[in-house]
Protein backbone atom coordinates (compact mmCIF):
# COMPACT_ATOMS: atom_id res chain seq x y z
CA UNK A 1 0.00 0.00 0.00
CA UNK A 2 0.98 4.08 -0.07
CA UNK A 3 2.16 3.86 -3.57
CA UNK A 4 2.85 7.62 -5.07
CA UNK A 5 3.16 7.73 -8.77
CA UNK A 6 4.33 10.83 -10.79
CA UNK A 7 4.14 11.35 -14.30
CA UNK A 8 6.13 12.11 -17.01
CA UNK A 9 9.34 10.06 -15.64
CA UNK A 10 11.60 12.63 -17.43
CA UNK A 11 10.41 15.48 -20.03
CA UNK A 12 12.72 17.70 -21.85
CA UNK A 13 11.43 20.96 -23.04
CA UNK A 14 12.23 24.37 -24.76
CA UNK A 15 13.46 27.21 -22.43
CA UNK A 16 10.18 29.45 -22.32
CA UNK A 17 8.01 26.51 -22.47
CA UNK A 18 5.60 24.86 -19.98
CA UNK A 19 5.82 21.66 -18.48
CA UNK A 20 3.23 19.84 -16.14
CA UNK A 21 4.29 16.94 -13.67
CA UNK A 22 1.38 14.87 -12.65
CA UNK A 23 1.69 13.15 -8.71
CA UNK A 24 -1.18 10.47 -7.74
CA UNK A 25 -1.64 8.55 -4.31
CA UNK A 26 -2.47 6.14 -6.26
CA UNK A 27 -4.48 3.31 -3.23
CA UNK A 28 -4.62 5.70 -0.33
CA UNK A 29 -6.38 9.77 -0.05
CA UNK A 30 -3.90 12.22 1.08
CA UNK A 31 -5.26 15.87 2.36
CA UNK A 32 -1.02 16.88 1.92
CA UNK A 33 1.02 16.10 -0.80
CA UNK A 34 4.62 17.80 -1.12
CA UNK A 35 6.73 18.78 -3.54
CA UNK A 36 10.37 18.83 -3.54
CA UNK A 37 13.45 19.84 -5.75
CA UNK A 38 16.94 17.70 -5.37
CA UNK A 39 19.82 19.01 -7.31
CA UNK A 40 22.54 16.34 -8.28
CA UNK A 41 24.26 14.49 -5.09
CA UNK A 42 22.33 16.84 -3.19
CA UNK A 43 19.27 16.23 -0.60
CA UNK A 44 15.78 16.96 -1.09
CA UNK A 45 14.62 20.92 -0.89
CA UNK A 46 10.77 21.15 -0.19
CA UNK A 47 9.62 23.68 -2.39
CA UNK A 48 5.74 23.79 -1.20
CA UNK A 49 2.74 22.00 0.42
CA UNK A 50 -0.09 21.45 -1.48
CA UNK A 51 -3.66 20.89 0.61
CA UNK A 52 -6.54 19.51 -1.19
CA UNK A 53 -9.09 22.18 -2.50
CA UNK A 54 -6.64 25.54 -0.87
CA UNK A 55 -3.94 27.47 -2.05
CA UNK A 56 -0.38 25.87 -1.72
CA UNK A 57 2.17 27.07 0.54
CA UNK A 58 5.49 28.02 -0.51
CA UNK A 59 9.11 28.07 0.84
CA UNK A 60 11.00 31.03 1.31
CA UNK A 61 12.67 31.62 -1.92
CA UNK A 62 10.46 29.54 -4.25
CA UNK A 63 8.75 31.75 -6.78
CA UNK A 64 5.21 30.97 -6.33
CA UNK A 65 4.44 32.47 -9.96
CA UNK A 66 6.94 30.11 -11.66
CA UNK A 67 5.77 26.57 -9.82
CA UNK A 68 2.65 26.60 -10.06
CA UNK A 69 0.58 24.02 -7.67
CA UNK A 70 -2.75 22.73 -8.06
CA UNK A 71 -4.55 19.93 -5.63
CA UNK A 72 -7.81 19.47 -6.87
CA UNK A 73 -8.56 16.22 -5.54
CA UNK A 74 -8.06 13.45 -2.49
CA UNK A 75 -5.50 11.74 -5.05
CA UNK A 76 -4.00 14.09 -7.40
CA UNK A 77 -1.46 17.41 -7.15
CA UNK A 78 0.00 18.96 -9.95
CA UNK A 79 3.39 21.13 -10.42
CA UNK A 80 3.66 23.29 -13.50
CA UNK A 81 6.89 24.96 -14.20
CA UNK A 82 5.99 27.84 -16.01
CA UNK A 83 8.52 29.73 -18.85
CA UNK A 84 10.82 27.39 -18.06
CA UNK A 85 14.89 27.85 -17.99
CA UNK A 86 17.82 25.49 -18.35
CA UNK A 87 18.04 26.44 -14.60
CA UNK A 88 15.23 24.83 -13.52
CA UNK A 89 16.25 21.49 -14.94
CA UNK A 90 16.41 19.19 -11.56
CA UNK A 91 14.55 16.05 -10.36
CA UNK A 92 11.53 16.97 -9.12
CA UNK A 93 9.99 14.54 -6.15
CA UNK A 94 6.48 14.67 -4.97
CA UNK A 95 5.43 12.84 -1.46
CA UNK A 96 2.08 12.45 -0.16
CA UNK A 97 1.04 12.15 3.63
CA UNK A 98 -1.49 9.91 4.54
CA UNK A 99 -4.84 11.56 5.36
CA UNK A 100 -5.60 10.73 9.11
CA UNK A 101 -2.40 8.92 9.26
CA UNK A 102 0.43 9.80 11.51
CA UNK A 103 3.45 11.76 10.47
CA UNK A 104 4.98 9.49 7.18
CA UNK A 105 5.58 10.36 3.86
CA UNK A 106 5.50 8.69 0.37
CA UNK A 107 7.42 9.73 -2.26
CA UNK A 108 6.92 8.86 -5.86
CA UNK A 109 10.07 7.73 -8.26
CA UNK A 110 10.49 11.16 -8.94
CA UNK A 111 10.28 13.45 -12.52
CA UNK A 112 13.83 14.19 -14.33
CA UNK A 113 13.49 17.73 -15.78
CA UNK A 114 15.80 18.52 -18.68
CA UNK A 115 15.42 22.18 -20.18
CA UNK A 116 17.25 22.76 -23.24
CA UNK B 1 13.20 24.63 13.51
CA UNK B 2 14.28 21.05 13.41
CA UNK B 3 17.72 20.12 11.60
CA UNK B 4 19.47 16.98 10.72
CA UNK B 5 22.94 16.18 10.43
CA UNK B 6 24.73 12.96 8.43
CA UNK B 7 28.28 13.47 9.06
CA UNK B 8 29.37 11.16 6.61
CA UNK B 9 28.61 12.11 2.86
CA UNK B 10 30.39 8.55 1.55
CA UNK B 11 30.57 5.60 3.31
CA UNK B 12 32.03 2.15 1.70
CA UNK B 13 32.19 -1.36 3.24
CA UNK B 14 32.79 -4.78 2.10
CA UNK B 15 29.47 -7.34 1.46
CA UNK B 16 29.05 -8.99 4.36
CA UNK B 17 30.44 -6.25 6.39
CA UNK B 18 28.18 -4.54 9.29
CA UNK B 19 26.57 -0.95 8.39
CA UNK B 20 26.21 2.04 10.83
CA UNK B 21 24.87 5.28 9.46
CA UNK B 22 25.04 7.99 11.67
CA UNK B 23 22.53 10.93 12.00
CA UNK B 24 21.85 13.72 14.72
CA UNK B 25 19.09 15.69 14.99
CA UNK B 26 18.10 19.27 16.55
CA UNK B 27 15.06 19.08 18.10
CA UNK B 28 13.05 20.68 20.95
CA UNK B 29 10.37 18.09 21.17
CA UNK B 30 10.31 14.34 20.72
CA UNK B 31 10.89 14.56 17.02
CA UNK B 32 9.38 12.04 14.00
CA UNK B 33 12.32 10.12 12.45
CA UNK B 34 12.84 8.10 9.61
CA UNK B 35 15.25 6.68 7.31
CA UNK B 36 14.81 6.87 3.54
CA UNK B 37 16.96 4.98 0.37
CA UNK B 38 17.07 6.41 -2.99
CA UNK B 39 18.54 4.81 -5.47
CA UNK B 40 20.32 6.47 -8.74
CA UNK B 41 17.23 8.65 -10.13
CA UNK B 42 14.36 6.92 -8.45
CA UNK B 43 12.87 8.29 -5.40
CA UNK B 44 12.11 7.75 -1.68
CA UNK B 45 11.60 4.28 0.02
CA UNK B 46 11.00 4.25 3.66
CA UNK B 47 13.07 1.87 5.44
CA UNK B 48 11.57 2.61 8.88
CA UNK B 49 10.04 5.07 11.03
CA UNK B 50 9.76 6.36 14.59
CA UNK B 51 7.12 8.06 16.19
CA UNK B 52 6.98 6.65 20.01
CA UNK B 53 7.50 3.72 22.34
CA UNK B 54 10.94 0.73 21.95
CA UNK B 55 13.31 2.92 20.97
CA UNK B 56 14.67 0.07 18.39
CA UNK B 57 12.95 0.04 15.62
CA UNK B 58 13.06 -2.83 13.23
CA UNK B 59 12.42 -1.79 9.00
CA UNK B 60 12.05 -3.41 5.91
CA UNK B 61 15.82 -4.92 3.70
CA UNK B 62 16.94 -5.71 7.35
CA UNK B 63 17.87 -2.52 8.58
CA UNK B 64 16.85 -0.87 12.29
CA UNK B 65 17.85 1.99 13.66
CA UNK B 66 17.81 2.96 17.28
CA UNK B 67 16.65 6.12 18.53
CA UNK B 68 18.71 7.91 21.50
CA UNK B 69 17.25 11.03 23.23
CA UNK B 70 20.45 11.59 25.30
CA UNK B 71 22.25 11.89 22.09
CA UNK B 72 20.10 13.29 20.00
CA UNK B 73 20.76 10.63 17.13
CA UNK B 74 19.15 7.94 15.18
CA UNK B 75 21.62 5.89 13.13
CA UNK B 76 20.89 3.12 10.83
CA UNK B 77 22.08 -0.34 11.12
CA UNK B 78 22.31 -3.34 8.98
CA UNK B 79 24.55 -6.70 10.26
CA UNK B 80 25.30 -7.77 6.86
CA UNK B 81 25.56 -5.53 3.63
CA UNK B 82 24.26 -6.82 0.75
CA UNK B 83 25.79 -5.73 -3.18
CA UNK B 84 21.82 -4.47 -3.42
CA UNK B 85 22.17 -2.35 -0.60
CA UNK B 86 24.35 0.18 -2.53
CA UNK B 87 22.29 3.80 -2.82
CA UNK B 88 21.51 7.04 -1.20
CA UNK B 89 20.42 7.01 2.24
CA UNK B 90 18.82 10.06 3.65
CA UNK B 91 17.95 10.84 7.37
CA UNK B 92 14.68 13.06 8.06
CA UNK B 93 13.07 14.70 10.80
CA UNK B 94 9.17 15.45 11.31
CA UNK B 95 7.80 18.24 13.53
CA UNK B 96 4.32 16.83 13.55
CA UNK B 97 3.49 19.09 11.19
CA UNK B 98 4.21 19.81 7.39
CA UNK B 99 7.76 20.16 8.17
CA UNK B 100 10.14 17.84 6.96
CA UNK B 101 13.98 18.40 6.92
CA UNK B 102 15.83 15.84 5.52
CA UNK B 103 19.85 15.41 6.22
CA UNK B 104 22.09 15.90 3.08
CA UNK B 105 22.58 12.09 2.69
CA UNK B 106 24.91 9.59 3.00
CA UNK B 107 26.10 7.53 -0.06
CA UNK B 108 26.61 3.77 0.61
CA UNK B 109 29.37 2.20 -1.63
CA UNK B 110 29.45 -1.73 -1.37
CA UNK B 111 33.04 -3.51 -2.62
CA UNK B 112 32.57 -6.91 -3.66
Amino acid sequence: GAVVSQHPSRVICKSGTSVKIECRSLDFQATTMFWYRQFPKKSLMLMATSNEGSKATYEQGVEKDKFLINHASLTLSTLTVTSAHPEDSSFYICSARVTGGVETQYFGPGTRLLVL
Amino acid sequence: AQSVTQPDIHITVSEGASLELRCNYSYGATPYLFWYVQSPGQGLQLLLKYFSGDTLVQGIKGFEAEFKRSQSSFNLRKPSVHWSDAAEYFCAVGAGNNDMRFGAGTRLTVKP
